[in-house]
């Protein structure tokens, strides 16, 4: 079975200001974990993904995120905050075998105060 | 090259009334999904098939029915609407390989009252 926790529901960063999105995950196996964004009443966007390559995994819009198996986490971050970032996050988590069965945290919600 | 795409993209239904959504993909994927989307619940899976002619529950299936005739066509069901089934619907798709991701549509904004 496998879960994913956002420990935050919603975060409010300044522009130019650094992003911190947390996420920790459970898998009972080698997990593959995204990251997807969702603007206002948009549908979801790929952002980054990691499939057991480079643990620093780099996406768009200048956003990465680390995984840490010590640490069972898959947190997303972006050094400068911009207004277009304002939307809603979600950590999703797959079985390693296959993407079929994706698992959704519950999202975090981005604010960006100008 | 449409991708995904989802019809109707909003809809206001009374309660007892049923209605279909339709999912169409146009990237010749095995499989395809159905989920829904509630405010601090993220996405829940509804329905999934794995193929033309199969279908299988996924998390939240109840009060729902699907259909994959055709395999670029997911067509999910309501025969009875609830207001417990306003929410968003979103479809996706998945091609086998472990590099790949799934692929979503826009959405369907459905409101029961």
């Amino acid at each position: 079975a496998q879960s994913v926790t956002q420990l935050d529901s919603h975060v409010s960063v300044s522009e130019g200001t650094p992003v911190l999105l947390r996420c920790n995950y459970s898998s009972s196996y080698s997990p593959s974990l995204f990251w997807y964004v969702q603007h206002p009443n948009k549908g979801l966007q790929l952002l980054l993904k990691y499939t057991s390559a480079a643990t620093l995994v780099k996406g768009i819009n200048g956003f990465e995120a680390e995984f840490k198996k010590s640490e069972t986490s898959f947190h997303l971050t972006k050094p400068s905050a911009h207004m277009s970032d304002a939307a809603e996050y979600f950590c999703v988590v797959s079985a390693f075998f296959g993407n079929e069965k994706l698992t959704f945290g519950t999202g975090t919600r981005l604010t960006i105060i100008p | 090259n449409a991708g995904v795409t989802q019809t109707p993209k909003f809809r206001v239904l009374k309660t007892g009334q049923s209605m279909t959504l339709l999912c169409a993909q146009d990237m010749n994927h095995e499989y395809m999904y159905w989920y829904r989307q509630d405010p601090g619940m993220g996405l829940r899976l509804i329905h999934y098939s794995v193929g033309e002619g199969t279908t299988a529950k996924g998390e939240v299936p109840d009060g729902y029915n699907v259909s994959r005739l055709k395999k670029q066509n997911f067509l999910l069901g309501l025969e009875s609407a609830a207001p417990s089934q306003t929410s968003v619907y979103f479809c996706a798709t998945w091609t086998s390989g472990y590099q790949e991701t799934q692929y979503f549509g826009p959405g369907t904004r459905l409101l029961v009252l």
